[in-house]
């Protein structure tokens, strides 16, 4: 089946700081998804990217649909505390494109 | 106006039990999907529910099952209960044909 997988596992930074992240499929995918997990609660949708070398940005969150479609790029712009949780990377797992499977997460923690 | 809303939040129960989890979509929304979030994993799709039907299903055993009622709210249940059953498992509702979900916050379930 599909696989997903996201690089880094975990990353410390400090707050004002950069981040990057990434994620890679064992499939080519037609719409990438990024998501962000709070303690406690489900994840919730920051970007969507639906065509190949696409660059969409929300606030300070940037993210890039890779040329091969096997690959998706998030990145975080000066980081603040509130941007600590896990961010997953979702590829649909269905021909209708209504649900997805996920990646393993990255875990962001941001020093102060 | 509501989101997505789950219960039990918590939930222990025992090896072979059987165990109902239920879930109220957004307001307006008429599609439910299932997700099962093992401890520091990304979520898994159960199966989705639209018109009382399952209409797409993950790569689950039978033991899991679910019902959607005409007020559009959703039932997963699963028997035989395993200890690696025991993870967060969150609801997402959505318009039909249409990518973007809501989750709720999940229900913790440990078997034990």
């Amino acid at each position: 089946g599909q696989q997903l997988n996201q690089s880094p596992q975990s990353m410390f930074i400090q707050e004002g700081e950069d981040v990057s992240m990434n994620c890679t499929s064992s499939s080519i995918f037609n719409t990438w998804l990024w998501y962000k997990q709070d303690p406690g609660e489900g994840p919730v949708l920051l970007i969507a990217l639906y065509k190949a070398g696409e660059l969409t940005s929300n606030g300070r969150l940037t993210a890039q649909f890779g040329i091969t479609r096997k690959d998706s790029f998030l990145n975080i712009s000066a980081s603040i505390p509130s941007d600590v949780g896990i961010y997953f990377c979702a590829g649909p797992c269905d021909n209708y494109g209504q649900n997805f499977v996920f990646g393993p997460g990255t875990r962001l923690s941001v020093l102060p | 106006d509501a989101g997505v809303t789950q219960s039990p939040t918590h939930l222990i129960k025992t090896r072979g039990q059987q165990v109902t989890l239920r879930c109220s979509p957004k307001s307006g929304h008429d599609t439910v999907s299932w997700y099962q979030q093992a401890l520091g994993q990304g979520p898994q799709f159960i199966f989705q529910y639209y018109e009382e039907e399952e209409r797409q299903r993950g790569n689950f055993p039978d033991r899991f099952s679910g019902h959607q009622y005409p007020n559009y709210s959703s039932e997963l249940n699963v028997n035989a209960l395993l200890l690696g059953d025991s993870a967060l498992y969150l609801c997402a509702s959505s318009f039909w044909n249409y990518y973007g979900y809501t989750f709720g916050s999940g229900t913790r379930l440990t078997v034990v």
